[in-house]
């Protein structure tokens, strides 16, 4: 079984201010983690993923997120906020092919992210 | 290259009719997935197959059946809309191998009244 807690349903933030997007899973095996960012009225883009290489996970955009299995976090980070970057962000957790349960994508509730001039 | 390509974009449907969404993927992936995404509520996968003539329930299969007669394609139906059914629906597709990401089409927004 597999499980994403997205921890904050909305997030406001200042533009040039840090962003941080906070997700927590759960899963019986060794996960792949996602983060999915969706524009208003728009599909889902790859942001970033973790597959079991390096903890630390740069993505597109200037956003990067660091696996943690001790925390089993996945928390997704930006050094400086654009207005551009205003969005709905969905942390995906996908447990190992094999298992069985790689066949599934289970999405958290979804992060709003407001960025203020 | 397509990639996900979802028809219709938009339709509005009245209660107890019937239609069907069509995937299309040209990446010739194994996996393919139907989602519907509600506010507040992220997306909850509907059904999904792992291959040609294979198809699986997902965490909400109520009120709706899917066919893959064809790897590219993916059709979710709806044989009598309900209200409840108002909602966005997204398709996507994934290789077998490794755990990698999905590709998700532009989405239908679906409308029963």
């Amino acid at each position: 079984a597999q499980s994403v807690t997205q921890l904050d349903s909305h997030v406001s933030v200042s533009e040039g201010t840090p962003v941080l997007l906070r997700c927590n899973y759960s899963s019986s095996y060794s996960p792949s983690l996602f983060w999915y960012v969706q524009h208003p009225n728009k599909g889902l883009q790859l942001l970033l993923k973790y597959t079991s290489a390096a903890t630390l996970v740069k993505g597109i955009n200037g956003f990067e997120a660091e696996f943690k299995k001790s925390e089993t976090s996945f928390h997704l980070t930006k050094p400086s906020a654009h207005m551009s970057d205003a969005a709905e962000y969905f942390c995906v957790v996908s447990a190992p092919i094999l298992t069985g349960g790689g066949n599934k994508l289970t999405f958290g509730t979804g992060t709003q992210l407001k960025v203020e001039l | 290259n397509a990639g996900v390509t979802q028809t219709p974009k938009f339709r509005v449907l009245k209660t107890g009719q019937s239609m069907t969404l069509l995937c299309a993927q040209d990446m010739n992936h194994e996996y393919m997935y139907w989602y519907r995404q509600d506010p507040g509520m992220g997306l909850r996968l509907i059904h999904y197959s792992v291959g040609e003539g294979t198809t699986a329930k997902g965490e909400v299969p109520d009120g709706y059946n899917v066919s893959r007669l064809k790897k590219q394609n993916f059709l979710l139906g709806l044989e009598s809309a309900a209200p409840s059914q108002t909602s966005v629906y997204f398709c996507a597709s994934r290789y077998l191998q490794g755990n990698t990401e999905a590709f998700f089409g532009q989405g239908t927004r679906l409308t029963v009244v």
